[in-house]
């Protein structure tokens, strides 16, 4: 079975400061790992994604993401926040069931970003 | 690439009448299309699997009368609330998928009076 822990409900960092925002995942098969960023009344937004390939992964908006096998964990960040990364982002990991890929979504982390 | 519609946005109706929300994937097709529900500062509930030409496939304590799903064709997915009363006042999101990537839409506020 499959799972997602995302550590830490809010966040805030200063404008400027790195952003860590950490997911750990729990999968009896090789995962597919994915980060949305939602702002509020929207849809989620792709932001990066695993799939089994390079362990670091670069994605929209600066934001990048460590698969790390030994620690289960996809933490993403970003080395300096603006203003507009203010969102709630959510981590998720894929499961197949019935035939059909679905997701595992984490509670999500609301990120501050202070001027 | 890959967006995903959504319509309407935003809708209000009166108890007791029956909305519809649709889904369109816009430059891809999707044999499978997901519908979520979200209430205010929680994660996605996954509501239900739609999968073209066949019945949808629902979760645990989602009640399929209520919430009838039509996939009609490999862009379109439609959500109807029958009977809707003020308890189905949410935010609903649906996502399409694309290999192993689900790309969702904009999502539709639902308020019912």
């Amino acid at each position: 079975a499959q799972s997602v822990t995302q550590l830490g409900s809010h966040v805030s960092v200063s404008e400027g400061a790195l952003v860590l925002l950490r997911c750990n995942y729990s999968s009896s098969v090789p995962p597919y790992l994915f980060w949305y960023v939602q702002y509020p009344n929207q849809g989620l937004q792709l932001l990066l994604k695993y799939t089994s390939a390079a362990t670091l992964v670069k994605g929209i908006n600066g934001f990048e993401a460590e698969f790390k096998k030994s620690e289960t964990s996809f933490h993403l960040t970003k080395p300096s926040a603006h203003m507009s990364d203010a969102a709630e982002y959510f981590c998720a990991v894929n499961g197949y069931t019935s035939g059909t890929y679905t997701y595992i979504f984490g509670t999500g982390t609301r990120l501050k970003v202070l001027a | 690439g890959a967006v995903v519609s959504q319509h309407p946005s935003r809708v209000i109706c009166k108890s007791g009448t029956s909305v519809k929300i649709e889904c369109r994937s816009l430059d891809f097709q999707a044999t499978t299309m997901f519908w979520y529900r979200q209430f205010p500062k929680q994660s996605l509930m996954l509501m239900a699997t739609s999968n073209e030409g066949s019945k949808a496939t629902y979760e645990q304590g989602v009640e399929k009368d209520k919430f009838l799903i039509n996939h009609a064709s490999l862009t379109l997915s439609t959500l109807t609330v029958t009977s809707a009363h003020p308890e189905d006042s949410s935010f609903y999101i649906c996502s399409a998928l694309l290999g192993e990537t689900q790309y969702f839409g904009p999502g539709t506020r639902l308020l019912v009076l």
